[in-house]
């Protein structure tokens, strides 16, 4: 069985701090995606890696895929209220269904 | 371009009884993904269907099943519900080509059982 594993579960930050969520697994995914999820919503995509060690961008968030593409991690600098919400990675099989692996999730609360 | 729809949003079942969600995927879009979200789970992967055919399935009982059909659109059904079944159920589209592509989320059916 495929297991993402996602941590922390919670984070309660202050303004302008900065922050990481985690995800690893035993496992090697063709891609892994991060997703946002809003309360009484469907998640929607922030990015997706694909390449071993991929590196992207994202305003102030940074998503970084490991070399073996079995985990990866999310970072955020200078946190904002607006970023407060739910963080969820997914990894998409090696099989050739559109199957995603979900993480726990990250619930993220930003202080003013 | 529209979304993903998912009707109906809300859903209240008593034990026992079977219920049918529906998904309307994005026009184009051949592949439908079903996903349960609970508290204590998460979101846990039910099946992928694509041309009508079920590509993959989740490791969910018997009662859980699905089916697509030519237009793409795609439905799910629980049988003799049980109060564990009270979940998000979320359908996804997915476009061609897996790698790059991302899963566009409908807003969810809600399933209450009582």
């Amino acid at each position: 069985t495929q297991l993402l594993e996602q941590s922390p579960q919670f984070l309660s930050i202050q303004e302008g701090e900065n922050l990481t969520v985690y995800c690893n697994s035993s496992s090697v995914f063709s891609s892994l995606q991060w997703y946002r999820q809003e309360p009484g919503e469907g998640p929607v995509l922030l990015v997706t890696v694909v390449t071993g060690g991929e590196v992207k961008k994202l305003k102030r968030l940074t998503f970084q895929f490991g070399d073996a593409r079995k985990d990866s991690s999310l970072h955020i600098t200078a946190a904002q209220p607006g970023d407060t919400g739910l963080y969820l990675c997914a990894g998409l099989t090696m099989d050739s269904s559109y199957k995603l692996i979900f993480g726990s999730g990250t619930r993220l609360l930003v202080r003013p | 371009k529209a979304g993903v729809t998912q009707t109906p949003r809300y859903l209240i079942k008593t034990r026992g009884q079977q219920v049918t969600l529906s998904c309307s995927p994005i026009s184009g879009h051949r592949s439908v993904s079903w996903y349960q979200q609970t508290p204590g789970q998460g979101l846990q992967f039910l099946f992928e269907y694509f041309s009508e055919t079920q590509r993959n399935k989740g490791n969910f009982p018997g009662r859980f099943s699905g089916r697509q059909f030519s237009n793409s659109r795609s439905e799910m059904n629980v049988s003799t519900l049980e109060l564990g079944d009270s979940a998000l159920y979320l359908c996804a589209s997915n476009p061609p080509g897996r790698m790059n592509t991302e899963a566009f989320f409908g807003q969810g059916t809600r399933l209450t059982v009582v």
